[in-house]
């Protein structure tokens, strides 16, 4: 079966560079995403990439997929403090439709 | 155009008693799903629409819970003989076609058992 995990806490001073990690387990993924949930918010679709690229760059966000290693990462560059947020991994199956979450980290960001 | 739209917002309930969580996706949105989100479990897929069929139910906890989609837009979730560990926030998205394009979230519907 499909697992997805990811470390629950990251803090990081107001500037720095946030990253955080997930790692998969079914290599059949066809679609990874970030999502973003802020305090009493739904979830916020950040970014996405296919199964068959390693890099998508959009403004201060970086991804980067391992597929080998079966590993995913976000990169958030110059984190503010209105990044702090709940961050969460997700993986669609191929011919699957529906998303597999991983628990969540949460960031938090001082100033 | 308006995002996807839950209600209601909260709802506490007693145990035994049944509840139905609403949800209304994005207009023309073919594909509407339901999450689960509760502290310790994470997020939790429940069931997947497309139009009013429901090819995906492999996440209904058990059959106290049972959902339908009407006209291929607004959808229903039902517990029924609710229980203290239903207690969660109860998530909706939708998705203009399904198969791995972007869903869109409702804000969801906190639900306390009480």
């Amino acid at each position: 079966g499909e697992d997805v995990e990811q470390s629950l806490f990251l803090s990081v001073r107001e500037g720095d560079s946030s990253v955080i990690n997930c790692t998969y387990t079914d290599s059949s993924s066809t679609y990874l995403y970030w999502y973003k949930q802020e305090p009493g918010a739904g979830l916020q679709l950040l970014t996405y990439i296919f199964s068959n690229m390693d890099m998508k760059q959009d403004q201060r966000l970086t991804v980067l997929l391992n597929k080998k290693d079966k590993h995913l990462s976000l990169r958030i560059a110059d984190t503010q403090t209105g990044d702090s947020a709940i961050y969460f991994c997700a993986e669609t199956l191929s011919g699957y439709s529906t998303l597999t979450f991983g628990k969540g980290t949460m960031l938090l960001v001082s100033p | 155009g308006a995002g996807v739209s839950q209600s209601p917002s909260n709802k506490v309930t007693e145990k035994g008693k049944d509840v139905e969580l609403r949800c209304d996706p994005i207009s023309g949105h073919t594909a509407l799903y339901w999450y689960r989100q509760s502290l310790g479990q994470g997020l939790e897929f429940l069931i997947y629409f497309q139009g009013n069929s429901a090819p995906d139910k492999s996440g209904l906890p058990s059959d106290r819970f049972s959902a339908e989609r009407t006209g291929g837009s607004v959808s229903t979730l039902t517990i029924q003989r609710t229980q203290q560990e239903d207690s969660a926030v109860y998530l909706c998205a939708s998705s203009l076609v399904g198969g791995g394009d972007e869903q869109f979230f409702g804000p969801g519907t906190r639900l306390t058992v009480l």
